[in-house]
């Protein structure tokens, strides 16, 4: 089982709609959660991160945390063109500080 | 400011060679870190320094990878006897400390190709 596994997509949403993007994660001592935005060819960019259950807003962006179901998500309202990109999901890993554990991404397309 | 950059961009050898990979962290950022991501997946940790010291190398696959961090900024990340299997974009990342909360922003990336 991976640690951090998403659906790699490519998940195909109308412009202005609400994207939805899902995550599990396997270790149950996890605290700590990000989302990574990453265009192609570019390099990985944080756009949420969140430490406790619940919903967290910034702007467009909702990040979603249920630490009794492993299971992070991310939505995106009023999509965009530009939101068109590969959303990581990532973990701190428990064990070390700083060592981020990264899933494989879900490709994200906004059609006008 | 400047961001994180890694030098060079592109780099293409021949099996069995050995590469220098570099990195410039943002100034100031005491944490470093390195990943490997291959096409189709997530950034893979190789290995992090707090200063000049490696605190976490857990993500190294061999003996052939191996990180410095001599002064505490600059890093350089050397592979001996590359192999095909070690083509893919290794990027650096840096943070002011290495808080949970810190964010690590990333570098642009080298593109390493063995032939």
């Amino acid at each position: 089982q991976k640690e951090v596994e998403q659906n790699s997509g490519p998940l195909s949403v109308p412009e202005g709609a609400i994207a939805s993007l899902n995550c599990t994660y396997s270790d149950r001592g996890s605290q700590s959660f990000f989302w990574y935005r990453q265009y192609s060819g570019k390099s990985p960019e944080l756009i949420m991160f969140i430490y406790s259950n619940g919903d967290k807003e910034d702007g467009r962006f909702t990040a979603q945390l249920n630490k009794a179901s492993q299971y992070v998500s991310l939505l995106i309202r009023d999509s965009q063109p530009s939101d068109s990109a590969t959303y990581l999901c990532a973990v701190m890993s428990p064990s070390s500080a700083s060592k981020i554990i990264f899933g494989s991404g879900t490709r994200l397309s906004i059609r006008p | 400011g400047a961001g994180v950059s890694q030098t060079p961009s592109n780099k293409v050898t021949e099996k069995g060679k050995y590469v220098e990979l570099r990195c410039d962290p943002i100034s100031g950022h005491t944490a470093l870190y390195w990943y490997r991501q291959s096409l189709g997946q997530g950034p893979e940790f190789l290995i992090y320094f707090q200063g000049t010291g490696a605190a976490d190398d857990s993500g190294l696959p061999n003996d052939r990878f191996f990180a410095v961090r001599p002064e505490g900024s600059v890093s350089t990340l050397k592979i001996q006897r590359t192999e095909r299997g070690d083509s893919a974009v290794y990027l650096c990342a840096s943070s002011p400390t290495a808080r949970e909360t810190d964010t690590q922003y990333f570098g642009p990336g080298t593109r390493l190709t063995v032939l």
